[in-house]
């Protein structure tokens, strides 16, 4: 199972609104990851957690919180988001910190905020 | 800064006849490349990776070359589907004890006409 699963697909909020954006695997890898993409724009990492503790955050605006509650979650929790904010959020995962190996990717949940 | 890039933003070609994607790098830190099919609205999805240590790598319709030198690599498909329409990323990471970050170029689209 090379699986990483996203929910939701879809989600509009309002600027005031407080949402979650949700990612599992259970492939035991130890390394996970947020990346942003916006309309023809390559992904741009967010976030990284490894070993669940939060090691890289790209100096993200802090309305975006990640949070890693067991090794087989991701969560990115949301607040007060601006409509420049909209993109497509990509969940990834891999085998762990310093290892070569691929990264595998969610679906992505397409944010919309209005 | 861009460290990665696509310089070919489309490519067309005939099914059955080869694709070659080119992706250039300006970090000398680099030392794993991989290469990512993407579909709209979903997340990529791995086709083939390449460490610093080999020039080549083949995997069924699949080939990287590397040329460290010239911090340039390739992906070459033999023979083009219809069904590998479809946008292609480059991504190259650095040893990092956090975890791998992926730095993604920006994308060539693919299409292979019947």
């Amino acid at each position: 199972d090379t699986e990483v699963t996203q929910t939701p697909k879809h989600l509009v909020m309002g600027m005031t609104n407080k949402k979650s954006l949700k990612c599992e695997q259970h492939m035991g890898h130890r390394a996970m990851y947020w990346y942003k993409q916006k309309a023809k724009k390559p992904p741009e990492l967010m976030f990284v957690y490894s070993y669940e503790k939060l090691s890289i955050n790209e100096s993200v605006p802090s309305r975006f919180s990640p949070e890693c509650p067991n090794s087989s979650l991701l969560n990115l929790h949301l607040h007060a988001l601006q409509p420049e904010d909209s993109a497509l959020y990509l969940c990834a995962s891999s085998q762990g910190p310093g290892v070569k190996t691929e990264a595998f990717f969610g679906q992505g949940t397409r944010l919309t905020v209005v | 800064d861009q460290q990665v890039k696509q310089n070919s933003p489309s490519l067309s070609v005939q099914e059955g006849r080869i694709s070659i994607l080119n992706c250039d790098y300006t970090n000398s830190m680099f030392d794993y490349f991989l290469w990512y099919k993407k579909y709209p609205a979903e997340g990529p999805t791995f086709l083939i990776s390449i460490s610093s240590i080999k020039d080549k790598n083949e995997d069924g319709r699949f080939t990287v070359f590397l040329n460290k030198s010239a911090k340039h690599l390739s992906l070459h498909i033999v023979p083009s589907q219809p069904g590998d329409s479809a946008v292609y990323f480059c991504a190259a990471s650095a040893w990092e004890a956090a975890g791998n970050k992926l730095t993604f170029g920006g994308g060539t689209r693919v299409l292979v006409k019947p």
